[in-house]
């Protein structure tokens, strides 16, 4: 079964202080992984795209790279602005696994940057 | 107007009534989305209209009812809810791909709460 998990559920960095986001997956053939951002009473906006295992992107303070089993999101010098829940998600192969190459999303890691 | 724009932006319901979410993209795309999402769980994918026919149901209640008229509107006629189904319902565009995979693309939501 198609999986993705997250971690930890919930951040909280002071300005400048970098950390990573973790996310785990489970997919039997994986076409893309998605990070997305997520502000409250906003939807999701998206950030990243990585295809394969060693890609790396960047935007910003934020790097997002990719190996067989998991994605980090790399946050450098975060400011209070960094502050949202950040989601991922992968797509399978089409034919590959139950999700039929729909979007499966983890719970997200909520990130709180204090100045 | 640009992107995917979603209403309303609040709605409150009694269990016996009958409303319609509305969404439209204005990026272009051929494929459309809904989601619900719920506090504490992933976001959970109902429908896909790919090219405005439906080829995703995941097992979701008959009390919602989907209508894709143009591959720019998308509806989600509500009915006879339960408490339960108090949560965000998200759309999301996305072009659907003959080469990589592109990104679904969020509107801001509806936030439905259940009398």
């Amino acid at each position: 079964e198609d999986q993705v998990t997250q971690s930890p559920e919930a951040l909280r960095l002071q300005e400048g202080e970098s950390s990573s986001l973790n996310c785990s997956y489970t997919v039997s053939g994986l076409r893309g992984l998605f990070w997305y951002r997520q502000d409250p009473g906003k939807g999701p906006e998206f950030l990243f795209t990585l295809y394969s295992a060693g890609e790396e992107k960047e935007k910003e303070r934020l790097k997002a790279t990719l190996t067989k089993k998991e994605s980090f999101l790399h946050i450098t010098a975060p400011k209070p602005e960094d502050s949202a829940t950040y989601l991922c998600a992968v797509q399978a192969l089409l034919n590959y696994g139950g999700s039929q190459g729909n979007l499966i999303f983890g719970k997200g890691t909520k990130l709180s940057v204090k100045p | 107007e640009t992107g995917v724009t979603q209403t309303p932006r609040h709605l409150v319901m009694g269990m016996t009534n009958k409303k319609s979410l509305k969404c439209e993209q204005h990026l272009g795309h051929n494929a459309m989305y809904w989601y619900k999402q719920s506090a504490k769980k992933p976001l959970e994918l109902m429908f896909v209209y790919n090219f405005k026919e439906q080829t995703e149901n995941n097992s979701v209640p008959s009390r919602f009812s989907p209508e894709c008229p143009n591959s720019s509107h998308l509806f989600l006629h509500l009915h006879t809810l339960q408490p339960e189904d108090s949560a965000l319902y998200l759309c999301a565009s996305s072009q659907v791909p003959r080469g990589r995979n592109q990104p679904q693309h969020f509107g801001d939501g509806t936030r439905l709460s259940i009398l």
